[in-house]
């Protein structure tokens, strides 16, 4: 079973570059069929998706937040990488590594595995 | 983007009640619609896909309809373990988005 943990500093100074790791067990980011995403939550708030990663190389960002956003893939340690440049006190939030599997029946795309989540709090 | 709207945003049930939470599309998205349920410090947890598709080891009390612009998830029988907020989400393009969430609670 595909299991992700997100890994990473729980706090950064504003201004600074939010950085984290997902690493995935139990499966492969290059077995295909799967895009792999960041999403964060504000404390108390909903779900935002930040953007993903396809093992490839190809990404999509958020474009809210696509001038701070990259995305990045470590296939030999099957992790994924967020980083966050010029962080404020808005960025903080619950970040959450998920995969979207995008194989099978159309429609049926969907957020089938997601991390426990971190909290990153941006703050001096 | 799309924009999806969650009604009710708060719901107060009982142990047995059939509840039904909508969720509307600014746009048409097919069936590309998922749903999450999400209880307080844990990470969402996928209930529905496809708009109706049930995923594997979910209880048969849930269920997903709809198609186009509006959707709605239906819980059959409340349980103790389903006070939680539940999300939508559409997949139909990108920037993947959330419906604000629907907080069931007592």
């Amino acid at each position: 079973q595909v299991q992700l943990q997100e890994s990473g500093p729980g706090l950064v100074k504003p201004s600074q570059t939010l950085s984290l790791t997902c690493t995935v067990s139990g499966g492969s980011v290059i077995s295909g069929g799967h895009y792999y995403s960041w999403v964060r939550q504000h404390p108390g708030k909903g779900l935002e998706w930040i953007g993903y990663i396809y093992y490839s190389g190809s990404v999509d960002f958020n474009p809210s937040l696509k001038s701070r956003v990259a995305i990045s893939v470590d296939t030999s340690k099957n992790q994924f990488s967020l980083n966050l440049r010029s962080v404020t006190a808005a960025d903080t939030a619950i970040y959450y590594c998920a995969r979207e599997n995008i194989v099978g029946p159309t429609h049926s795309v969907r957020f089938d595995c997601w991390g426990q989540g971190t909290l990153v709090i941006v703050s001096s | 983007d799309i924009q999806l709207t969650q009604s009710p945003s708060f719901l107060s049930a009982s142990v047995g009640d059939r509840v039904t939470i909508t969720c509307r599309a600014s746009q048409g998205i097919s069936s590309f619609l998922a749903w999450y349920q999400q209880k307080p410090g844990k990470a969402p947890n996928l209930l529905i896909y496809g708009a109706s598709s049930l995923q594997s080891g979910v209880p048969s009390r849930f269920s997903g309809s709809g198609s186009g612009t509006e959707f709605t998830l239906t819980i059959s029988s409340l349980q103790p373990e389903d006070f939680a907020t539940y999300y939508c989400q559409q997949l139909n393009s990108f920037p993947r988005t959330f419906g604000q969430g629907t907080k069931v609670e007592i």
